[in-house]
């Protein structure tokens, strides 16, 4: 069955400085994987999603994550966060059936 | 933008009585799942739903908890006699194709229940 680990509960960064959110999934065979954005009182709201091919995707609101089957990482990036993006940020991981298995999440906070 | 819509957005319920939750997915989809979120926890999957059919359940979906499509539009999760440890928010979600394909899941905002 597959699971995913979000090492980090919370993470601060100021505005304007790169970010980096951590995922590391457990999967047999390749995995389907996905970033999701849940903002106070709202949805899930799909960011990026990785299947095959190139391993570096793009997302939305300038979001990108790198797919490292090394490392079974699946690692969210973005370059200059903005006072917007903070929110909690799920990584999650499908392919071996039905459904899709999310991680704790991670909260953003961001430093004016 | 086609969004999986759910009713209502807060409900508040006394423990034992039955409660139902109530989502439109969307229109094309095939795939229908129920999760939930405990306050401050992670969103854990509870069911997924396809061909008129349960397709898949967690521990948690015990016999408390019922879920159907009455008709072509509605995905309802119904919980016969909620505890006070079954208050969270609970999301409900579609896919084209499902969690062994790459068709991502679309989520509605969320039901908050809370039992009192």
């Amino acid at each position: 069955a597959q699971s995913v680990t979000q090492p980090d509960i919370h993470i601060t960064v100021s505005e304007g400085a790169s970010l980096e959110l951590r995922c590391n999934y457990s999967y047999g065979a390749t995995p389907y994987l996905f970033w999701y954005v849940q903002s106070p009182g709202q949805g899930l709201q799909l960011l990026l999603k990785y299947f095959s091919g190139d391993t570096l995707v793009q997302g939305i609101k300038g979001f990108e994550a790198e797919f490292k089957r090394s490392q079974s990482s699946f690692n969210l990036r973005k370059p200059s966060v903005h006072w917007s993006d903070a929110a909690e940020y799920f990584c999650a991981v499908g392919g071996g059936d039905d459904k899709i298995i999310f991680g704790k999440g991670t909260r953003l906070h961001i430093l004016p | 933008e086609p969004e999986v819509t759910q009713t209502p957005s807060h409900q508040v319920t006394q423990m034992g009585q039955e409660v139902i939750l109530r989502c439109v997915p969307i229109s094309n989809h095939l795939y229908f799942y129920w999760y939930r979120q405990i306050l401050g926890q992670k969103v854990e999957f509870l069911v997924s739903f396809y061909n008129n059919e349960i397709s898949e359940k967690s521990e948690i979906f015990d016999d408390q908890f019922s879920v159907e499509r009455p008709d072509g539009s509605n995905f309802t999760l119904k919980i016969r006699s909620t505890k006070l440890e079954d208050s969270a928010m609970y999301f409900c979600a579609s896919s084209v194709a499902g969690g062994r394909s790459n068709s991502p899941l679309h989520f509605g905002n969320g039901t908050r229940l809370t039992v009192t």
